[in-house]
């Protein structure tokens, strides 16, 4: 049973179009995180919650906006796609009940982007 | 922001022989991860080594940590086709349980 849900697995935006990408979970995990992918490299976390305490990382651009509006959902909004955002993101999970550390990752099989 | 760094990039073998993966981080960490990645996919947890471990074996897996050196290792012994996949390691730190990633360790594992 997937536990992760992304969707869509596959998205054609065009350049400077808003667009969407949306993740759910089974697990009613505490954390949610935002990962990017680009060819070959490693996931780079954009941000996460802790239940609805939203935790942004440095280097994320104001372009990638997220919003959990309940535990089993969250969503990657990219309000101007450039070429550059095209990657793979990648939803994970984790935390359940009240162990917030030390626990396990689960991840979606990913939304691969094209900026067209 | 990446953790830090992994090696080797990449590494070829030949089937049953055995795999070594290394990562070094830069900050204090509550644990150390490594998962698996197949091409195009999501990642796959492997294993969980807490900061106050210095050796964890899952199956064919054996997870050293070093906090002194801020390193670890990841052994796969007696390798398979099927492992070929990129390796990953990756850092919980902080209070919140935020999750970095290392560069990663591509491994094709030859028949």
């Amino acid at each position: 049973d997937a536990m992760v849900i992304q969707n869509p697995r596959y998205q054609v935006t065009q350049f400077g179009k808003p667009v969407t990408l949306s993740c759910s979970q089974t697990l009613n995990h505490n954390v949610m995180y935002w990962y990017q992918q680009k060819s070959s490299q490693a996931p780079k976390l954009l941000f996460h919650y802790y239940d609805k305490d939203f935790n942004n990382e440095a280097d994320t651009p104001d372009n990638f906006q997220s919003r959990r509006p309940n535990t089993s959902f969250c969503f990657l909004d990219i309000r101007s796609p450039g070429l550059g955002d095209a990657a793979m993101y990648l939803c994970a999970t984790s935390a359940p009940g009240q162990a917030i550390l030390n626990t396990e990752a689960f991840f979606g099989q990913g939304t691969r982007l094209t900026v067209v | 922001s990446q953790q830090g760094e992994e090696d080797p990039q990449a590494l070829s073998i030949q089937e049953g022989e055995n795999a070594t993966m290394n990562c070094s981080y830069k900050t204090s960490i509550n644990n150390l991860q490594w998962y698996r990645q197949n091409s195009g996919r999501g990642l796959v947890h492997l294993i969980l080594i807490r900061s106050n471990e210095r050796e964890k074996h899952s199956g064919r897996l054996r997870v050293t940590l070093d906090t002194s050196k801020k390193s670890s290792s990841l052994l796969i012994t007696a390798s398979r086709a099927a492992d070929t996949a990129s390796y990953f390691c990756a850092t919980e730190g902080g209070s919140q349980g935020n999750l970095i990633f290392g560069k990663g360790t591509k491994l094709s594992v030859k028949p």
